[in-house]
């Protein structure tokens, strides 16, 4: 069964540039959760949907992050413009059924590097 | 917010022997937890969970316990193998808005 698909894995980018996470998830379910992951605050949760429409993005640091999610089986995390700080492993999930009442299955993240 | 806490942020182990991680959770109104483990370059990977109507469950070679007096849940990992060595998070579903807190995290070594 394919899991929680992430691209790019990996992204180099200078600062000042737009960046775009892209996430599919498992198919079936019905939210969606980004995350950052970082040595210093280790796993924050930036947003979450379900059934397509954000939920709750209090996480989400600042005017320079946005998140989509058109449809069922695709949404994007961008950040414009990019700095150094935003510099993180970037993690999608997504879970069936209630958030919070079952398990959330993860990508393998995508490595940001803003130099 | 939410803050779950490990005791032990690092813990290293012989082949063979068995291994105890703990977690302690903040928020009492939390009613279902898991524990995953992250590999090197992966993401959290689901390892087994449990919901606050028991106290234990057991699974492949993982046993979780959960004590809910002292809000406190464990991670027991018979006859640990090189393979077990990455990092465990345990996580809670707390409230408002049934997302899930995650602890900082427990790194786990296997001892060949």
């Amino acid at each position: 069964d394919a899991g929680v698909i992430q691209s790019p894995r990996h992204e180099v980018t200078e600062m000042g540039q737009e960046v775009t996470l892209r996430c599919k998830p498992i198919s079936g379910h019905n939210s969606l959760f980004w995350y950052r992951q970082t040595m210093m605050r280790g796993l924050e949760l930036l947003i979450y949907f379900n059934n397509n429409v954000p939920i709750d993005d209090s996480g989400m640091p600042e005017d320079r992050f946005s998140a989509k999610m058109p449809n069922a089986s695709f949404s994007t995390l961008k950040i414009q413009p990019s700095e150094p700080r935003d510099s993180a492993v970037y993690f999608c999930a997504s879970s069936s059924g209630q958030p919070g009442k079952l398990p959330q299955h993860f990508g393998d993240g995508t490595r940001l590097s803003i130099l | 917010g939410e803050s779950v806490g490990l005791h032990l942020p690092t813990l290293s182990v012989q082949e063979g022997d068995n291994s105890i991680i703990n977690c302690a959770y903040s928020n009492s109104a939390s009613d279902y937890f898991i524990w995953y483990k992250q590999e090197s370059g992966k993401g959290p990977q689901f390892i087994i969970d449990i919901r606050s109507n028991m106290d234990k469950r057991q699974g492949q070679r993982v046993t979780v316990l959960l004590n809910k007096t002292v809000k406190h849940l464990s991670l027991q990992i018979a006859a640990t193998q090189p393979g077990d060595s990455a990092v465990y998070f345990c996580a809670e579903n707390g409230s408002p808005g049934n997302q899930f807190y995650f602890g900082t995290g427990t790194s786990l070594t296997v001892i060949p």
